[in-house]
């Protein structure tokens, strides 16, 4: 079946970076594309980027261009999320999520991560 | 910028029907995709293209599109099913867009 395992949570303090990690099994992972999504307390959820797992390439949300750097690790079937320059406003809890067969939905999700920024 | 609304919260009674709404522009001719999220879990997809189901999921969850509204039904509803339940669309000049949520109670 599929999974995906995220990283423990963290705490930062403002103007640090975060690197949120994301091991997927189940499934081929270079077939599939890797989201990153987030909500924020009270927020809706928030789409930040994927990467396509098989090639690298990336896209990422207006909103996070330029702090946001998503990779992957095709050997350890892992996606990875950094978010640099954080402020108390990226508190939130971080899910990677992997897409489906019709590209525009997210099939499977992972529990998400805590992320707290705070000095 | 594409916005998805939804409402806040739905009640429901055990056994009976519940629908939640997604409103946005034209929201019939994109794909409309559902999630359930409970708290502490991984969120699910429950619908994907406005009215197919992933396998495992229930029968009982259906969706449906219209207009400007996509919905969500929930027949004979369970307390199991109490969670929020998010729409999600893509559109072209925002990429990936969610709704805000519904939080529905089964009272």
């Amino acid at each position: 079946q599929v999974q995906l395992v995220q990283s423990g949570a963290e705490v930062k303090k403002p103007g640090a970076s975060v690197k949120v990690s994301c091991k997927a099994s189940g499934y081929t992972f270079t077939d599939y594309p890797i989201h990153w999504v987030r909500q924020a307390p009270g927020q809706r959820l928030e789409w930040m980027g994927y990467i396509k797992a098989g090639n690298g390439d990336t896209k990422y949300s207006q909103r996070f261009q330029g702090r946001v750097t998503i990779t992957r690790d095709t050997s350890a079937t892992t996606g990875y999320m950094e978010l640099s320059s954080l402020r108390s406003e990226d508190t939130a809890l971080y899910f990677c999520a992997r897409g489906g067969n019709g590209w525009y939905e997210l099939a499977y999700w992972g529990r998400g991560t805590q992320v707290t920024v705070s000095s | 910028s594409y916005v998805l609304t939804q409402p806040p919260s739905v009640s429901v009674a055990p056994g009976k029907t519940a629908r939640i709404t997604c409103g946005g522009h034209n929201i019939g001719s994109k794909g409309v995709h559902w999630y359930q999220q409970k708290p502490g879990q991984a969120p699910v997809m429950v619908i994907y293209y406005d009215r197919d189901r992933p396998s495992g999921i229930p029968e009982r969850f259906s969706g449906s599109t219209s207009g400007n509204t996509a919905t969500l039904t929930i027949s004979r509803v369970e307390v199991g099913d109490e969670a929020d339940y998010h729409c999600q669309v893509w559109d072209s000049s925002s990429d990936w867009v969610f709704g805000g949520g519904t939080i529905l109670t089964v009272l």
